[in-house]
């Protein structure tokens, strides 16, 4: 398996643009799980899917943040219009949905800077 | 409540030497504990887990961690510390929500010293 693939690897932009994160979770895993990463805060959770349903979303920072899984294989974070603040590494993550099989495997991570 | 308390935010040791990581965590049930490793410019690494079953859990790479419930306490230790151990720790303790989810320590940064 390939793992969680993130793109893009790396992006940079300017302030007020649109930033679209995307991800494609391991097959087969019904969660999914945005986080953000930074000196600040540490790691965050920002929203997670199940079955393609968002569950949980109270980690999101506000309106500017959507999330959105249009089917198993792919999810998207979009920040519109993107600031400064928001620059950070945000990591997707997958796990199965099986009790006892909690372990969240995790992508290599998109890093976001925005000037 | 779940929460992971990550006792050191930087551990440095000599390669070699033994490497201990404390973690204490508080959670109201028998909890799911996770350590993780991230590399410089990398995602997380999944090295070991605790899911109630043997307290001495053994993980990748030569790292353990002893489960201890008097104690609240879920350290990782390795035996001899070796150059390529030289990242950012993690330990993880699993919620009871729908989605388990994970709430993180603050990290511990291992410098290994030649």
């Amino acid at each position: 398996d390939a793992g969680v693939i993130q793109s893009p690897r790396h992006e940079v932009t300017e302030m007020g643009q649109e930033v679209t994160l995307r991800c494609k979770p391991i097959s087969g895993h019904d969660y999914l799980f945005w986080y953000r990463q930074t000196m600040m805060r540490g790691l965050e959770l920002l929203i997670y899917f199940n079955n393609n349903v968002p569950i949980d979303d109270s980690g999101m920072p506000e309106d500017r943040f959507s999330a959105k899984m249009p089917n198993a294989s792919f999810s998207t974070l979009k920040i519109q219009p993107s600031e400064p603040r928001d620059s950070a590494v945000y990591f997707c993550a997958s796990r199965q949905g099986l009790a006892g099989q909690e372990t969240q495997y995790f992508g290599p991570g998109t890093r976001l800077l925005v000037l | 409540a779940q929460s992971v308390t990550q006792l050191d935010s930087h551990v440095s040791v000599s390669e070699g030497t033994p490497v201990l990581l404390r973690c204490n965590y508080s959670s109201s049930y028998s909890p799911s504990l996770f350590w993780y490793v991230q590399h410089p410019n990398k995602g997380l690494q999944l090295l070991l887990k605790y899911t109630s079953a043997a307290t001495l859990v053994k993980g990748i790479n030569g790292f353990e961690a002893e489960f201890k419930k008097s104690e609240t306490s879920f350290h990782l230790t390795k035996p001899s510390a070796h150059m390529s151990d030289a990242a950012e720790y993690f330990c993880v303790v699993s919620g009871m929500n729908t989605g388990n989810q994970f709430y993180f320590g603050t990290g511990t940064s291992l410098t290994v010293i030649p």
